[in-house]
């Protein structure tokens, strides 16, 4: 597509319920990054795929969170048992090759746990 | 581990008048350098990117920045600043297949 495309935009979950969050990247880009951005913060780093496979995970705060991409295009970030503290906007971004080149963003899914 | 240091919540300027946004990284390597733009309700927009060669670089929307490596720093500047430029703007930094490591952003707000 043209862009990175997340999908649902907004999303209010219950206490202790599972999530599933989209994200779309631009054709033909080989990484995929997932980040997370609490208010009035800097994006945080969760997770990073090289084609299907998770190159780095290191920032994901816990095994309620997994994210997979199965066929090295569209990936779907997932929180079981979600938290207060989980609410947040999770971005997306994806890029030609390594971070050097740049990444560009979607636009986000806000997740709300009440 | 890289970092990146935004010493700067939040910024006021009058419109017209000339902007600097402060940025220093931690990174024992030679940084890949970024500044992203972030309007309310909007992803992030790349302005600016460095990797090598001339210090000074030149982004989208009238900005620059300029790598000083002696000092850590690659603040993003511009003469002239209009109303459609109040945002949020992040510094990154990053190099071969690490992920970017952002700032905590500095917030401008750009009065009449």
């Amino acid at each position: 597509g043209a862009g990175v495309s997340q999908t649902p935009s907004n999303k209010v979950t219950e206490k202790g319920k599972y999530v599933e969050l989209r994200c779309d990247p631009i054709s033909g880009h080989t990484a995929l990054y997932w980040y997370r951005q609490s208010l009035g913060q800097g994006p945080e780093f969760l997770i990073y795929f090289q084609g299907t496979g998770a190159a780095d995970d290191s920032g994901l705060p816990n095994d309620r969170f997994f994210a997979v991409r199965p066929e090295g295009s569209v990936s779907t970030l997932k929180i079981q048992r979600t938290e207060r503290g989980d609410s947040a906007v999770y971005l997306c971004a994806s890029s030609y090759g390594t971070a050097n080149y740049g990444y560009t963003f979607g636009s986000g899914t806000r997740l709300t746990v009440v | 581990a890289q970092s990146v240091t935004q010493p700067d919540i939040h910024i006021t300027v009058s419109e017209g008048a000339s902007l600097e946004l402060r940025c220093n990284y931690s990174y024992g390597a030679t940084p890949y350098l970024f500044w992203y733009v972030q309007s309310p309700g909007q992803g992030l927009q790349l302005l600016l990117k460095y990797f090598s060669g001339d210090t000074l670089v030149q982004g989208i929307k009238g900005f620059e920045a300029e790598f000083k490596r002696s000092q850590s720093s690659f603040n993003l500047r511009k003469p002239s600043v209009h109303w459609s430029d109040a945002a949020e703007y992040f510094c990154a930094v990053g190099a071969g297949n690490t992920p970017l490591v952002f700032g905590k952003g500095t917030r401008l707000s750009v009065i009449a």
